[in-house]
C-alpha cells in the first residue's frame, strides 16, 4: 500500500543551529506535500506545504524541497529557536484515495 | 484557515459506554475527517464524513464501533461506542476545501478531544 516513512525520528539540534526532517512517499503521482507542527498536547498545525509543480518554497525561516524522481521531500528549518520544539509530520496525497498518509513523525528537540 | 472547535475537550468515561464528540467549524468545507493519534504516534484516518450520506470508513473502523453523522457543511459527530480503555486516544477532527476561501488540499484539525476510558 501507499506509504510515507520519515527520518529521524528524533533530532536534538543546538540554538541557532539548522534542523532538517525527510520523507520518501510511495506515490508516484501525488502532488501534494503538506507538513504539520505539533507542540506537546496541542493540535497539528500546517506550516507549509509544496506542489508538485515546484522544486522548493520557503516561509522566512523554513523551507521545503521536493525530488519528484526520487520521491523524497523535506523540511529544513534554519537559525532554530527554542520555541521551534515539537514533532513534525510530513504527509503525502494519494493520488488514489485523495487522503493525506502521514509519515512517523520527528521530535526537535533545540537546545538553548 | 478556518476556525474549527471541538466539544468535549476531554472527557473519562467508565467501560461499556458511549461518547459523542463534535466537530464545528465557522465556514462551510468540503471535507471533514475524524483521526486517532495514540500518545506519541502519528495520526490514523478513522473515516470521512460525508454529507448527507454515511461515513466512509478506514480499514480497521467499522461504523457500529465509530457512528459518524454529517448533517451540513459546517458540523460532524464522531461516536465512540461501548468504549474500552483500548480506546483511549485522542480522537482530531479535521477539515479540508473552504468553499469560501477557495481553498483546496489544505487540511487543518481541531483542538482534539482527548479521552480516557476506565
Amino acid at each position: 500500500g501507499e506509504n510515507v516513512e520519515q527520518h529521524p525520528s528524533t533530532l536534538s539540534v543546538q540554538e541557532g543551529d539548522s534542523a532538517v526532517i525527510k520523507c520518501t512517499y510511495s506515490d508516484s503521482a501525488s502532488n501534494y506535500f503538506p507538513w504539520y507542527k505539533q507542540e506537546l498536547g496541542k493540535r497539528p498545525q500546517l506550516i507549509i506545504d509544496i506542489r508538485s509543480n515546484v522544486g522548493e518554497k520557503k516561509d522566512q525561516r523554513i523551507a521545503v524541497t521536493l525530488n519528484k524522481t526520487a520521491k523524497h521531500f523535506s523540511l529544513h528549518i534554519t537559525e532554530t529557536q527554542p520555541e521551534d520544539s515539537a514533532v513534525y509530520f510530513c504527509a503525502a496525497l494519494s493520488s488514489n484515495t485523495g487522503k493525506l498518509i502521514f509519515g512517523q513523525g520527528t521530535t526537535l528537540q533545540v537546545k538553548p | 484557515s478556518a476556525v474549527i472547535s471541538q466539544k468535549p475537550s476531554r472527557d473519562i468515561c467508565q467501560r461499556g459506554t458511549s461518547l459523542t464528540i463534535q466537530c464545528q467549524v465557522d465556514s462551510q468545507v468540503t471535507m471533514m475527517f475524524w483521526y486517532r493519534q495514540q500518545p506519541g504516534q502519528s495520526l490514523t484516518l478513522i473515516a470521512t464524513a460525508n454529507q448527507g450520506s454515511e461515513a466512509t470508513y478506514e480499514s480497521g473502523f467499522v461504523i457500529d464501533k465509530f457512528p459518524i453523522s454529517r448533517p451540513n457543511l459546517t458540523f460532524s459527530t464522531l461516536t465512540v461506542s461501548n468504549m474500552s480503555p483500548e480506546d483511549s486516544s485522542i480522537y482530531l477532527c479535521s477539515v479540508e476545501g473552504d468553499i469560501v476561501a477557495g481553498s483546496y488540499n489544505e487540511q487543518f484539525f481541531g483542538p482534539g478531544t482527548r479521552l480516557t476510558v476506565l
